[in-house]
């Protein structure tokens, strides 16, 4: 199909493990932006990406999450020595405008990340 | 703490009947959007609406902007299963920042 895709759909993994999580974007679209969404809460700005950079990853939580992107496609986040605390559904969305507000984002299924 | 609040948290409701879910904050947004979001999918983006005071409406739901741009209603006339989902709304405030989400639940 042409919409987000994310991948896995599902993680478990252990404590302290790494995992890493990635999205395809809309083709052509230019801005990219992860969130994460915890059961009773709403999205969490993670960063955005604009081309290959990313102007804001302020809301990355900690040191043990980090993003790229390339060639203006594909995107992956890792998260290091994972914690129980990062259980939840990472989503992804691109939008064909760059700027991480106002514009209309097309979301991905999410990844449901489990970590025991 | 949200930026956002929303209001009600859940709603069930019997097939036919009218909802109204709230969305405050008390900064002012230069635009605002609404997504539903069904299981084990993201966000679908449903309208934005930029304009203080301004209405839009989509079938059978009316969305309205408050004046000072700080807060917005979603109406849902004659409501129907397929309506069932999360509705989250989204403020523009130098990054888009969601609330919690309504959870609505319609009853055949």
């Amino acid at each position: 199909g042409a919409g987000v895709s994310q991948s896995p759909s599902n993680k478990v993994t252990e404590k302290g493990k790494d995992v890493e999580l990635r999205c395809d974007p809309i083709s052509g679209h230019t801005a990219l932006y992860w969130y994460r969404q915890s059961l009773g809460q709403g999205l969490e700005f993670l960063i955005y990406f604009q081309g290959n950079s990313a102007p804001d990853k302020s809301g990355l939580p900690s040191d043990r999450f980090s993003a790229e992107r390339t060639g203006g496609s594909v995107s992956t986040l890792t998260i290091q020595r994972t914690q129980q605390e990062d259980s939840a559904v990472y989503l992804c969305a691109s939008s064909y405008l760059s700027g991480p507000e106002c514009y209309e984002q097309y979301f991905g299924p999410g990844t449901r990340l489990t970590v025991t | 703490t949200q930026l956002l609040e929303q209001s009600p948290q859940f709603l069930s409701i019997q097939e036919g009947e009218n909802l109204t879910v709230y969305c405050n904050s008390s900064s002012v947004f230069s635009s605002l959007q609404w997504y539903r979001q069904e299981p084990g999918e993201g966000p679908v983006l449903l309208v934005t609406v930029v304009t203080g005071g301004e209405v839009k409406k989509l079938k059978r739901l009316t969305f309205q902007f408050g004046d000072a741009r700080k807060d917005s209603s979603l109406h849902i006339t004659a409501a129907q299963p397929g309506d069932t989902g999360l509705y989250l709304c989204a403020g523009a405030w130098g990054r888009l920042s969601f609330g919690a989400g309504t959870t609505v639940t319609v009853r055949a």
